[in-house]
């Protein structure tokens, strides 16, 4: 049973606008959730996280918005630049240390 | 600080033999998690290791276990490979009771 919903498999976005990449999930168990960015050839690298005690994380470019009663977060990417082109996972996790991911979304953007 | 190592970065296999991939956590993880990418998925959990001890397992059979060393470094060994064990092999170190998970950059395994 898939946990971690990502309904966007891809996203193209201009260079210098906001992308803005959604996540639901359906355990209520889960109490972290985390972005990752993924480029071909390399592992998954951590992004920004955000628990689940909390509605909002920024962390430069990057912020992460939970709504806990929608089960639903949103990662938003301000400005866009061309780096940021990637496959982005969701992961969620509980109290037994193992993430569930989502499929992915491929941004691309457009310079 | 040296991050996840993983080797070897690829490897061809037919199917019915067997596989051993190694990991070497990031310098002071205490915590090894062995997770399998298939083509257009996210990653699938398989397993977790603690102090040499398996903590935790997600839905695989029992043909996929697991080692870990004294020195937090971990082996995953898949024995009668399948088709359907093709995938991308992620190995992530954290440490103990953290949620943050660090990843390295995977071993592809390609079964004929």
């Amino acid at each position: 049973d898939q946990q971690v919903k990502q309904n966007s498999p891809s996203l193209s976005v201009q260079e210098g606008r906001i992308s803005i990449l959604n996540c639901d999930y359906t355990n209520s168990m889960f109490d972290y959730f985390l972005w990752y960015k993924k480029y071909p050839a390399e592992g998954p690298t951590f992004l920004i996280s955000i628990s689940s005690i909390k509605d909002k994380n920024e962390d430069g470019r990057f912020t992460v918005f939970l709504n806990k009663s929608a089960k639903h977060l949103s990662l938003h990417i301000v400005p866009s630049q061309p780096g940021d082109s990637a496959v982005y996972f969701c992961a969620a996790i509980s109290n037994d240390y193992k993430l569930s991911f989502g499929a992915g979304t491929t941004v691309t953007v457009r310079a | 600080e040296t991050g996840v190592t993983q080797s070897p970065t690829h490897l061809i296999k037919t199917r019915g033999q067997q596989v051993t991939l190694r990991c070497s956590s990031q310098s002071g993880h205490n915590t090894v998690s062995w997770y399998q990418q298939a083509l257009g998925q996210g990653p699938q959990f398989i397993f977790q290791y603690y102090r040499e001890e398996e903590n935790g397992r997600g839905n695989f059979p029992p043909r996929f276990s697991g080692l870990q060393f004294p020195n937090y470094s971990s082996e995953l060994n898949v024995n009668a490979l399948e088709l359907d064990d093709s995938a991308l092999y992620l190995c992530a170190s954290s440490l103990q009771n953290s949620y943050e998970q660090y990843f390295g950059p995977g071993t592809r395994l390609t079964v004929t």
